[in-house]
């Protein structure tokens, strides 16, 4: 079964900061990776899909990017609306997700 | 306006069967898959499966084959989760996402639902 591994499970950074997590896939499966931001009580948002496509009315400092088994998720000057949990997702497995906190 | 709206919150005991709701609204049913995840509380998500309404089409992570059966009715353009027998540790959030079966978003869900909490106690 395909795994995806994230990391760090828990960053603590600043407003400001330039914020990495990469996720691992177990094998290489498809190169179509999606990555998604969830607050407390609320359902995960769509962030990229495709690796590297941003969704639409995502802000421009979200970028992603990966191929074969590694995947990265890039949030430049971090905001305080961007400290959530993230997660990736490919075919049919999540991370086990990465908490921004301050 | 595209929107998915669930059923609301459920409570049960163990044993007992259950069946969760999804509506969808705003687009073309039969264009777009619709899955079923799983957050139990505390933890992260997990994907249960995923239905075509096109043509009924369902695939089933390994972890949730057997437990769980997902369907959907194409008149009401609404998909539903379905336990029939429900165990403690099926309490959790349960979330609907869509997925384009044209594969635009890769194999993303693009819009959810609000979510399910389905508490399962004696």
């Amino acid at each position: 079964d395909l795994q995806m591994t994230q990391s760090p499970s828990t960053l603590s950074a600043s407003v400001g900061d330039r914020v990495t997590i990469t996720c691992r896939a177990s094998q290489s499966f498809s190169t179509w990776l999606a990555w998604y931001q969830q607050k407390p009580g609320k359902a995960p948002k769509l962030l990229i899909y495709k690796t590297s496509t941003l969704e639409s009315g995502v802000p421009s400092r979200f970028s992603g990017s990966g191929s074969g088994t590694e995947f990265t998720l890039t949030i430049t000057s971090l905001q305080p609306d961007d400290f959530a949990t993230y997660y990736c997702l490919q075919y049919m497995t999540f991370g086990q997700g990465t908490k921004v906190e301050i | 306006e595209v929107q998915l709206v669930q059923s609301g919150a459920e409570v049960k005991k163990p044993g007992e069967s259950l069946q969760i709701s999804c509506q969808t609204s705003g687009y073309d049913f039969s264009n777009y898959w619709i899955g079923w995840v799983r957050q139990m509380p505390g933890k992260g998500l997990e994907w249960m499966g995923i239905i075509h309404p096109g043509d009924s089409t369902i695939k089933y992570s390994p972890s949730f084959q057997g437990r769980v059966t997902v369907s959907v009715d194409k008149s009401i353009s609404t998909a539903y989760l379905q336990w029939s027998g429900l165990k403690a540790s099926d309490t959790a959030m349960y979330y609907c996402g869509r997925q384009p079966a044209n594969f635009n978003y890769g194999y993303a869900f693009d819009i959810w639902g609000q979510g399910t909490m389905v508490t399962v106690s004696s």
